[in-house]
């Protein structure tokens, strides 16, 4: 348990649905990232959020939109997704302190959502 | 462009020897720098991290070396043990406020063989 848990485990759904990813962080962070793995590809940051704020998006498409209504939560709203966005979706969380860095600001990561789009 | 790379995709080692896993960057900016271990279905959990400011940091069997004029870092776990098995990711970042967005390599698969 990492204090990052994310649901769905895993989900199927077709080009024309609209689904949720949810995150929870139960660390008191004030930073949350999505995070998208596919398959023989490094890990790709998709957004940042600080302090419930946007400060990223690493150009997206629109078809994923996220929401932070609290520092606590994170979604990743989909729709319209296209088969080459199935992937395994990371959610993780840290507190950014600015330049200060230790072992207990790192990144913890949730376990993940296996997104197959069919 | 690959900022971080990771070029063994799967490494062997039998249990008690060492395993070395290798990480180069091309991004003269990153000043920190971090291993990952990944479990089949399970998010990547942090293992070590070491600053630009040290060459070498040590947390039980596992060591980080980091050469910065090469460019390059490495992942020592000594002795290794099957329960090491896994998928290790590197990573690295910059400085300052956000530095936790995080680049990653592709990942290498070590299997400790009993």
């Amino acid at each position: 348990e990492t204090g990052v848990t994310q649901t769905p485990r895993h989900l199927v759904m077709g080009m024309t649905n609209k689904k949720s990813l949810k995150c929870e962080q139960h660390l008191g962070h004030n930073a949350m990232y999505w995070y998208k793995q596919s398959a023989k590809k490094p890990l790709e940051l998709m957004f940042v959020y600080n302090f419930k704020e946007q400060t990223e998006n690493n150009s997206v498409p629109s078809r994923f939109s996220p929401e932070c209504p609290n520092s606590s939560h994170l979604f990743l709203h989909l729709h319209t997704l296209q088969p080459e966005d199935s992937a395994l979706y990371l959610c993780a969380s840290s507190q950014d302190n600015g330049r200060s860095r230790s072992k207990n600001t790192e990144a913890f990561f949730g376990q993940g959502t296996r997104l197959t789009v069919v | 462009d690959q900022q971080v790379k990771q070029n063994s995709p799967s490494l062997s080692v039998q249990e008690g020897r060492i395993s070395i896993l290798n990480c180069d960057y091309t991004n003269s900016m990153f000043d920190y720098f971090l291993w990952y271990k990944k479990y089949p279905a399970e998010g990547p959990t942090f293992l070590i991290s070491i600053s630009s400011i040290k060459d070498k940091n040590e947390d039980g069997r596992f060591t980080v070396f980091l050469n910065k004029s090469a460019k390059h870092l490495s992942l020592h776990i000594v002795p290794s043990q099957p329960g090491d098995s896994a998928v290790y990711f590197c990573a690295a970042s910059g400085s300052g406020a956000g530095s936790y967005q995080l680049t990653f390599g592709k990942g290498t698969k070590l299997s400790v063989i009993p």
